[in-house]
């Protein structure tokens, strides 16, 4: 079962604009991750945000949490090259915080 | 530098052979996972581990066991190997739940299976 979905699938954008992938749940959580994975690598941790909280930053990285719409958006600013890869956003659930549940992922390509 | 090691990148098995995918992790985690990660599915909860020898299912444990013996070491055993658990194997641990380093992943084994 998938508990969030990213959109979009892909996004290829110029380097140096901004990108900005959302991602929609479906249960109440507890709080959502977003990572990033390289082309046939593991997955990197970016940032997690708790349910009580609406915008946290790291870096260039900004995400937002609107948990009465169930959806969260991470904003990348100043797209490099090496932010190419796939990004996911992964929930907990409320009645069961121990293991978390990842979307299939958004594609992100940034043209030099 | 912390990490989750996972003895094989690539491996290539036949149809019916016992499969053992290691995973080891040196942050001294409570929690590891196994998740299993194929196109347009994104990745799939096998099996979690809260402490040494315990277990509990995931998503799709179907083919699938677990071993932890050690707290760094958590095993994944694919009893007799099919052609449709070909796929990308990432394990991971963590702390807690909540904890704000997320999970720490390795990087990967690609299986396919013949």
């Amino acid at each position: 079962s998938q508990q969030g979905e990213e959109d979009p699938q892909a996004l290829s954008i110029q380097e140096g604009e901004n990108a900005t992938m959302n991602c929609s749940y479906k249960t109440s959580i507890n709080n959502l991750q977003w990572y990033r994975q390289n082309s046939g690598r593991g997955l990197v941790h970016l940032i997690l945000i708790r349910s009580n909280e609406r915008e946290k930053h790291s870096g260039r990285l900004r995400v937002t949490l609107d948990t009465s719409k169930k959806s969260s958006s991470l904003l990348i600013t100043a797209s490099r090259a090496a932010d190419t890869a796939s990004y996911f956003c992964a929930t907990d659930a409320s009645s069961s915080a121990s293991k978390i549940i990842f979307g299939s992922g958004t594609r992100l390509s940034i043209r030099p | 530098d912390v990490k989750v090691t996972q003895s094989s990148r690539y491996l290539v098995k036949r149809t019916g052979e016992k499969v053992f995918l290691e995973c080891v992790q040196d942050m001294d985690h409570e929690n590891m996972f196994w998740y299993r990660q194929d196109p347009g599915l994104g990745l799939r909860l096998i099996y979690f581990s809260y402490d040494v020898k315990m277990k509990e299912k995931g998503d799709i444990p179907e083919g699938y066991s677990v071993s932890r013996e050690k707290k760094e070491r958590f095993s994944l055993i694919l009893e007799s190997a099919s052609t449709n658990q070909t796929s990308m194997y990432l394990c991971a641990s963590n702390r807690s739940p909540s904890s704000r380093y997320g999970y720490t992943f390795g990087s990967g084994t690609r299986l396919t299976v013949v």
